[in-house]
Parts: C-alpha cells; sequence; structure tokens
C-alpha cells in the first residue's frame, strides 16, 4: 500500500520557536494532502488541506498565520507552527487520499515548553 | 448536523475473547464509512472501507458490518490478542464533499 513519511516523530521546542514538519508521499503523487492535529483522548481534527502549488485551505478556527503550509511539490508538503505556545503541544498527522484512500503519517509529537 | 458516536468509550477484554465495538452515524449524503485502528502516538491504519451496498467485510480477524438503513456500524474482533490494545476509530465520509466525519473512538485494551 502507500506509504506517507512524517517528520519528526517527537520535537521538544522552546515557546515562541517555530517548528516545522514534513509529510512526504511516496508511491503516490499527492496533490492534496491533509493535515489532523489530535489533543490527547480527542479524536483527529482536520486542520487544512494543502494543494500542490496553490494555497491551502484552512478550516474554521485555524489560524492561516500560526500554521504554515506549503506543498511545493506533489511528494512533500510542509506544516510550519510559527511562534509556539505550550496550547500548540499535540499530536500532528498528515495523510493523504490516494490509490488505496487515505494513508496516514506515522504523526508527530509535538511538545512546547 | 453531521455527526459520528462511538460505544464503548473504552473496553477491557481478556486475551482470546471477542468484541463488538459500535459506530451509530448521521452523515448524510453518505458515501462510505472506514474503521481505522491507532496505536497510541502513531497514526491511523485502515483496517475495513464500505460503501453503501455493503454489509459486511473482513480483514483477518476484524469484521465491519453496515447497515445503511439504521446508520449503524460494527467491528468485530474475534480471539483478540495483545496486539489489539489501540483505539478504533470510525469515519464516515460525506457525499457532497467527500468531507471525513470522524468519531471519537473507542479505546479496546486487551489484559493477559
Amino acid at each position: 500500500g502507500a506509504v506517507v513519511s512524517q517528520h519528526p516523530s517527537r520535537v521538544i521546542c522552546k515557546s515562541g520557536t517555530s517548528v516545522k514538519i514534513e509529510c512526504r508521499s511516496l508511491d503516490f503523487q499527492a496533490t492534496t494532502m491533509f493535515w489532523y492535529r489530535q489533543f490527547p483522548k480527542q479524536s483527529l481534527m482536520l486542520m487544512a488541506t494543502s494543494n500542490e502549488g496553490s494555497k491551502a485551505t484552512y478550516e474554521q478556527g485555524v489560524e492561516k498565520d500560526k500554521f504554515l503550509i506549503n506543498h511545493a511539490s506533489l511528494t512533500l508538503s510542509t506544516l510550519t507552527v510559527t511562534s509556539a505556545h505550550p496550547e500548540d503541544s499535540s499530536f500532528y498527522i498528515c495523510s493523504h487520499n490516494g490509490y488505496y484512500g487515505y494513508t496516514f503519517g506515522s504523526g508527530t509529537r509535538l511538545t512546547v515548553v | 448536523k453531521n455527526q459520528v458516536e462511538q460505544s464503548p468509550q473504552s473496553l477491557i477484554i481478556l486475551e482470546g475473547k471477542n468484541c463488538t465495538l459500535q459506530c451509530n452515524y448521521t452523515v448524510s449524503p453518505f458515501s462510505n464509512l472506514r474503521w481505522y485502528k491507532q496505536d497510541t502516538g502513531r497514526g491511523p491504519v485502515s483496517l475495513t472501507i464500505m460503501t453503501f451496498s455493503e454489509n459486511t467485510k473482513s480483514n483477518g480477524r476484524y469484521t465491519a458490518t453496515l447497515d445503511a438503513d439504521t446508520k449503524q456500524s460494527s467491528l468485530h474482533i474475534t480471539a483478540s490478542q495483545l496486539s489489539d490494545s489501540a483505539s478504533y476509530i470510525c469515519v464516515v465520509s460525506e457525499d457532497s464533499n467527500y468531507q471525513l466525519i470522524w468519531g471519537a473512538g473507542t479505546k479496546l485494551i486487551i489484559k493477559p
């Protein structure tokens, strides 16, 4: 099946700094990728949809200036959490909808201290 | 309002036993229903996907059922193993814009 590689798996950063999360689509050219956030004991919440070569579409309540998404190629989408705060600590997961349906990355555990 | 509700919220069973997880939805128009397994700290992994016309689908020891009339689905796990300990999430896809509506999941713990 398709593979989505997400990196890093864990990151700890200081409050006020920025963190970049990479999501690579292997074996599939993804024109669209999805970014989710999951807080403890809660289900995944769609944050935004990244589109190759154009602007991302953000869900209501998600600050586009804080969560910068870049989808410059068919195999790479990145999410940058800018000026991170402790409340941004969460589990971030990317996915794409390919030949085998939705395939998810392994997730990134972000802890802002 | 499109919603997906799962029950129970959590479940503890002994290794080797069977269990059934429930999913009720109000998503309309309906496209398909998926069950995912999510290990702690990992991304979800697809178990089954069913469209409107499918009543049951199996994947090894996992069997999902779908009743599109009552808008209910179940996931039956047979002869549970310790590795089955995870969260199981029901996700329904809306047909008009392909939006995924996520359930909150059932946390399953298998004890030896």
